[in-house]
């Protein structure tokens, strides 16, 4: 595709249930990150593939979240028992192949706004 | 741990005035580091990255950054801002390991026609 692309754009739930958010990157881009951005924060780092497998998940608050990206391209964020401190827009973002330790331009999505009742 | 200070929160300029948004980082190894811009509606884009090599750098729409290691800066400046600049303004830097971002808190710049 054109861009980095996620769904739903907007997703209201109910505390305790669980949601799945779905990113798509660009295609050939074999790094994908999530990200979690707070009203009137800048984006924090949740977690980092390259490839199939997740090589950071150091930014994953607690284990109530997870993702997976089981053939390489699309990803998908899972949260369960949701809290109303998960309010957040998610965002997605995909670069190319790591070289050298550098870390290329990260192509961010349109976010997936989520709200917690 | 590394971390990201944007001084400024919210600047209002009136058009054709300077600008600079100031940055700095704290990190102990190589840095890799970024703006991104946040036009109103529209997602994160890539504004000027710095690797290596030059400090100043030079990215779209007039936008430069200087990188000065040893204030751990890099600031971001326009000699003319237009009212087309008003967006969130994000610096961030890159973890030389996994190309992780960490971003500061942005700055909201509203540019007066």
């Amino acid at each position: 595709g054109a861009g980095v692309s996620q769904t739903p754009s907007n997703k209201v739930t109910e505390k305790g249930k669980y949601v799945e958010l779905r990113c798509d990157p660009i295609s050939g881009h074999t790094a994908l990150y999530w990200y979690r951005q707070s009203l009137g924060q800048g984006p924090e780092f949740l977690i980092y593939f390259q490839g199939t497998g997740a090589a950071d998940d150091s930014g994953l608050p607690n284990d109530r979240f997870f993702a997976v990206r089981p053939e390489g391209s699309v990803s998908t964020l899972k949260i369960q028992r949701t809290e109303r401190g998960d309010s957040a827009v998610y965002l997605c973002a995909s670069s190319q192949p790591l070289g050298g330790g550098k870390a290329d331009t990260q192509y961010f999505g349109p976010g997936t706004r989520l709200t917690v009742l | 741990a590394q971390s990201v200070s944007q001084h400024n929160h919210h600047v209002i300029l009136s058009e054709a005035a300077s600008l600079e948004l100031g940055c700095n980082y704290s990190y102990g190894g190589t840095v890799n580091l970024f703006w991104y811009v946040q036009y109103p509606g529209q997602h994160l884009q890539l504004l000027l990255k710095y690797f290596s090599g030059d400090p100043l750098v030079k990215g779209i729409k007039g936008f430069e950054a200087e990188f000065i290691k040893s204030k751990f800066s890099f600031n971001l400046r326009k000699p003319s801002v237009q009212w087309s600049d008003t967006a969130e303004y994000f610096c961030a830097v890159g973890s030389g390991n996994t190309g992780k971002l960490i971003f500061g808190q942005g700055t909201t710049l509203q540019v007066k026609p």
